[in-house]
């Protein structure tokens, strides 16, 4: 299975400045079909996730355009360009290139 | 606005059996996989499968093969997902969530499996 280990665990923030989180996956998580499935979803206390980024760098509908996703090879970075107190909870890879899909441990935004 | 409303929580000994279901709107049912993850307490995400509702073919993860059994019915456009012979490390919030993308997700449905 491919492993996602995202760095790094928590992270403060003052509101305002920028924030930026990685993800690394154990092997190339480019499909056959030439797209790579990285996607970032941030789960707030007592919800279900919801989705942010999809293929790397796709912001999906209503998402703010303070948040953008980059590659370099094996290793994926979500940047908050300026982060706001609505930002605050865990933030997840996933990989869903290869079966099983598998999600990294979390990386978790709080507020200074 | 497309929506998944997932089944009530439900309290189980081990041994037993649950059943969730999902009931997706606001898009056609058999336009998208229904895929299942699950979040133990206080951890990530874990996924256990999928289901094409036009073929009802599935694709279950290794490990719950054999344990797990995911359905739809297309009359009354819902979903199922069968997990027997629980263990108490089988309590965690139970998701169902739109295609491989995952860009709608259930409320969550709370399984606990307690003696």
């Amino acid at each position: 299975d491919v492993v996602m280990t995202q760095t790094p665990l928590s992270l403060s923030v003052t509101p305002g400045q920028p924030a930026s989180m990685s993800c690394k996956s154990s092997q190339s998580l480019l499909h056959g079909d030439g797209k790579t499935y990285l996607s970032w979803f941030l789960q707030k206390p007592g919800q279900p996730p919801h989705l942010l980024v999809y293929e790397v760098s796709t912001r999906f509908s209503g998402v703010p355009d303070r948040f953008s996703g980059s590659t370099s090879g094996t290793d994926f970075t979500l940047t908050i360009s300026r982060v706001e107190a609505a930002d605050v909870g865990i933030y997840y890879c996933m990989q869903g290139t290869h079966l099983p899909k598998t999600f990294g441990q979390g990386t978790k935004l709080e507020i200074k | 606005q497309v929506q998944l409303v997932q089944s009530g929580a439900e309290l189980k000994k081990p041994g037993a059996s649950v059943r969730v279901s999902c009931m997706p709107s606001g898009y056609m049912f058999t336009t998208y996989h229904m895929h299942w993850v699950r979040q133990a307490p206080g951890q990530g995400f874990e996924w256990m499968g999928f289901i094409d509702p036009s073929s009802g073919t599935t694709d279950y993860a290794r490990k719950f093969q054999g344990r797990v059994t995911m359905t739809r019915d297309t009359y009354t456009t819902t979903f199922y997902m069968d997990l027997v012979s629980l263990r108490s490390d089988d309590t965690a919030v139970y998701y169902c969530t739109r295609s491989g993308g995952m860009d709608f997700w259930g409320q969550g449905t709370t399984v606990t499996v307690s003696s």
